[in-house]
């Protein structure tokens, strides 16, 4: 079974630009959040979507940033203009759908590294 | 707000020694708890977590974390170092019931390095 990807893995980018992030979930997982680590920093929550809805998006920095996942599949994160505080790895995660109890764990991708300069 | 303490940025052990990386936790009630490591190259990897019942929970690689509710504390520990368990480790805390996801709050991480 395919884990969760991301895509790319690296990108270097200006100031200004806009940069799209990609995930794809594990199949099947209904949940999929998106976390950053500023460098030196804790991993951040940024929002959560169940199938293609948001479920919350508390984390969101500002309105430069932009999430959607279509279709309840694959995810993108959006970052237009770009500014040098929005380097750091964004986390893609996802987990099945549970109601009720916390099941508790997250599958996580290898992060995509953003640098601005 | 709930938050999570890594005090310990960086530790070096000698291969074969013994583990204890610390993680102290704020939070409304008792939360999950868990532990994350990430290796180089790879994703976060959950190694072990907490829900209720034996404080003392084992996880995958040989480690295992004590649930300490009167110091707020979630140590992992490990008797015997590997040099393949140098890595990057992460304590998280998440709430008991979510209504169908788990946001989670994570520590700054504790990077481990392992001398041959």
């Amino acid at each position: 079974e395919a884990g969760v990807t991301q895509f790319p893995s690296h990108s270097v980018i200006e100031k200004g630009q806009t940069v799209t992030l990609r995930c794809d979930p594990i199949s099947g997982h209904d949940n999929l959040y998106w976390y950053r680590r500023v460098m030196g920093k804790e991993i951040k929550f940024l929002l959560h979507f169940v199938k293609e809805s948001k479920q919350d998006e508390s984390g969101m920095p500002n309105n430069r940033f932009l999430a959607e996942r279509t279709g309840g599949t694959y995810s993108t994160l959006k970052v237009q203009p770009a500014e040098l505080e929005d380097s750091g790895v964004y986390f893609c995660a996802s987990s099945p759908f549970e109601s009720g109890e916390n099941t508790g764990e997250l599958f996580f991708g290898e992060g995509s590294r953003l640098t601005v300069l | 707000a709930q938050s999570v303490t890594q005090p310990d940025i960086h530790i070096t052990v000698s291969e074969g020694a013994s583990l204890e990386l610390r993680c102290n936790y704020s939070y409304g009630a008792t939360p999950y708890l868990f532990w994350y490591v990430q290796s180089p190259g790879q994703g976060l990897q959950l190694l072990l977590k907490y829900f209720s019942g034996d404080t003392l929970v084992q996880g995958i690689k040989g480690f295992e974390a004590e649930f300490k509710r009167s110091q707020s504390s979630f140590n992992l520990r490990k008797p015997s170092v590997h040099w393949s368990d140098a890595a990057e480790y992460f304590c998280a805390v998440g709430p008991t019931f979510t209504g169908g996801g788990n946001k989670l709050t994570f520590g700054t991480g504790t990077q481990l390095k392992v001398e041959l």
